[in-house]
């Protein structure tokens, strides 16, 4: 298994370009997640699905648009990039067993720099 | 919502030496709370995770420990190794999946050989 596979691992944009970052996963895990990493921050979560057809925002959703149309897929699309969107972007994805969460398996990120 | 905090941000411990990072969190409704460490270039990977139903956990040379009461969970590592240098998260999260973690500002922990 591949696991959760990123695309692409860095990206160089200007100011006002958009572009997707692509995520897919291949567990059929129903639960997916994008999270940005900034030095000393942490990770934040930006997006999320609990199913296909089913997105919801987290804590920075500015600026960033989701959809997930299949259990694979969940790609991330800056609309008009801006420096501030310079940022590592991580996905991962999860499963539940019952009323258990289970661990979350992140991708190998997307580096992004906004110039 | 969910604030973690994370001490301390640098830590450093000669190689045998245990280690010990801490973390506490405001929302009483978490009830689970994972360790991820990330080496230089690579996504979080999970090392130990935690239930609110469960006081202690160990694997190895690694546990968790979770008081609950005072909303604070810690890692500890013992007989440090060389390769155990990397940056540490801890992070909560609630609910039935694991799709809104949120994660403490991390730990760099280096093991002096």
């Amino acid at each position: 298994n591949a696991g959760v596979t990123q695309t692409p691992k860095f990206q160089v944009l200007k100011t006002g370009q958009s572009m997707t970052l692509q995520c897919a996963q291949d567990m059929n895990h129903e639960y997916m997640s994008w999270y940005r990493q900034d030095p000393g921050m942490g990770l934040r979560l930006i997006h999320y699905s609990v199913g296909a057809g089913i997105t919801d925002q987290g804590e920075v959703p500015n600026g960033y648009n989701v959809s997930r149309s299949t259990t694979e897929d969940f790609p991330l699309r800056l609309l008009s990039a801006a420096p501030s969107q310079t940022s590592v972007y991580f996905c991962a994805s999860s499963y539940s067993i019952g009323a258990r969460n289970t661990e979350a398996f992140f991708g190998q990120g997307t580096r992004l720099t906004v110039v | 919502g969910e604030n973690v905090e994370q001490h301390p941000s640098t830590l450093s411990v000669q190689e045998g030496d245990s280690a010990v990072i801490k973390c506490t969190y405001s929302d009483s409704a978490s009830n689970y709370f994972p360790w991820y460490k990330q080496e230089l270039g690579k996504g979080p990977q999970l090392i130990i995770d935690i239930r609110s139903n469960v006081g202690e956990k160990k694997d190895q040379r690694i546990a968790v420990t979770l008081n609950k009461t005072a909303k604070h969970f810690s890692l500890h590592i013992t007989e440090t190794q060389p390769e155990d240098s990397a940056v540490y998260f801890c992070a909560a999260s609630m609910g039935f999946g694991n799709e809104k973690l949120t994660f403490g500002t991390g730990t760099r922990l280096t093991i002096i050989p």
